[in-house]
Parts: structure tokens; sequence; C-alpha cells
């Protein structure tokens, strides 16, 4: 069956550290992933879209790789800063012109 | 400003009782989504429509119902046959159905069955 696992439900950092969060898939050939912010009480905010055939996109303190050979994506947050701290959700396509299928999301805090 | 309303912010609703959620946005999207969200389960696909007068079953539409009839609007409505509505529901658009376009979502509506 497709799966889609992000790897922990919680990661807690320090400021100034770098976050990595993981987004792996089973079952699923994605064209795009898109990673999201969630605050709690809210809806998801769009951060990143990434294609198959790019292997890393930035914006701003935000990196996303995505390697379709381990089905896998890493949402990097670099020079954390506690206002970062929110839970984080992957997307992907679940086939060709079809809606976007969510991942359970990891909660990140970040200390001060 | 552009974006996606969603209304009322917290709903109580009685045993039996059916109840509609409100979802307006004015960035002129064809796509619109209704997901559903509970502790630990992540986000889930009621109904989504691509199009004014069509839209189509998610994962777990048994016990909603949507319409389409104005580009601007998709309520969801929870029925009575829906028998665990308590959940956070989020409305959401798109310029497309695909995923190569991130989603617009409003701020959600807090369903609670009392």
């Amino acid at each position: 069956s497709q799966k889609i696992e992000q790897n922990s439900e919680a990661l807690n950092i320090q400021e100034g550290k770098t976050a990595t969060l993981t987004c792996n898939y089973t079952n699923y050939s994605p064209a795009y992933l898109q990673w999201y912010r969630q605050d709690p009480g809210r809806g998801p905010v769009f951060l990143l879209l990434i294609r198959e055939n790019e292997k890393e996109k930035r914006k701003e303190r935000l990196k996303v790789t995505f390697d379709t050979t381990l089905k896998q994506s890493l949402f990097h947050i670099t020079a954390s800063q506690p206002a970062d701290s929110a839970t984080y959700l992957c997307a992907l396509e679940a086939g060709a012109n079809s809606k976007l299928t969510f991942g359970k999301g990891i909660t990140l805090s970040v200390r001060p | 400003d552009g974006g996606i309303t969603q209304s009322p912010k917290y709903l109580f609703r009685k045993e039996g009782q059916n109840v509609t959620l409100s979802c307006e946005q004015n960035l002129n999207h064809d796509a619109m989504y209704w997901y559903r969200q509970d502790p630990g389960q992540g986000l889930r696909l009621i109904y989504y429509s691509q199009i004014v007068n069509d839209f189509q079953k998610g994962d777990i539409a048994e016990g909603y119902s949507v319409s389409r009839e104005k580009k601007e609007s998709f309520p969801l409505t929870v029925t009575s046959a829906q028998k665990n509505p308590t959940a956070f529901y989020l409305c959401a658009s798109s310029p497309s159905g695909t995923g190569r376009i991130g989603y617009t979502f409003g701020s959600g509506t807090r369903l609670t069955v009392v």
C-alpha cells in the first residue's frame, strides 16, 4: 500500500543549529513533493515545492532535497530560531495529475 | 488580500444534526478541497472539486456532502451519518487540481459533537 512516513513525531534542537526533517514514501512515484508549516490551531502554509528532476531547492534558510532512488525528501532549516517551532508536513501527488496526500507531520521545537 | 475564509472557527453539533461548514476563496482558483485532521492522523481528503458543478469523493467521504455552485464557494455538510465528526476541518484551494502548485489553506473549523 502507499505510505508517507515522517521519521519521528517530534524533534527538539538548540537555537542556531540546523534542523533536518525526513519524509520517506513507499509505492509512490511523485512528480512533485511539497513541504508545509502548520502552527497549532491554524491551517498549513505552503513553503517549498521540489520536482522529481530537481535534487535540491533553497529558499532563504530553508533547503529541500528530493532523492527518488531512496524515495526520500529532507527538509533543512539552518540557523534555527524559536519562531521556527511548528509542525512540518510533507505532501506528494498520489499519481499523475492527482491530489496531494499528506504525511502526519513532524513537530519541531527550537529552544533558546 | 486574497485568501480562503472558513467559518465558523468553532462549531458544536448535537447528535443527529447536520451542520454546514463554509469555505470561500477570492483567489480565482479552480480547485478546492476539504481535509479532515485528527490528532496523530495527518490530513485526510474528504472531497475535492476541480471545476464548478463537479466534485469527487476523497478517501473518507462517507457521512459528508458538498456542493460547488460557484467558483468561490465549496461548503461541506457533515451529516448525521458521520459517526465520529469531532475533528479539525481544513479547506484548501489551488489554481489546478495537481500537485505541481502549492495549496492555500483556510484557518480551519473545529467541530465538536456535544
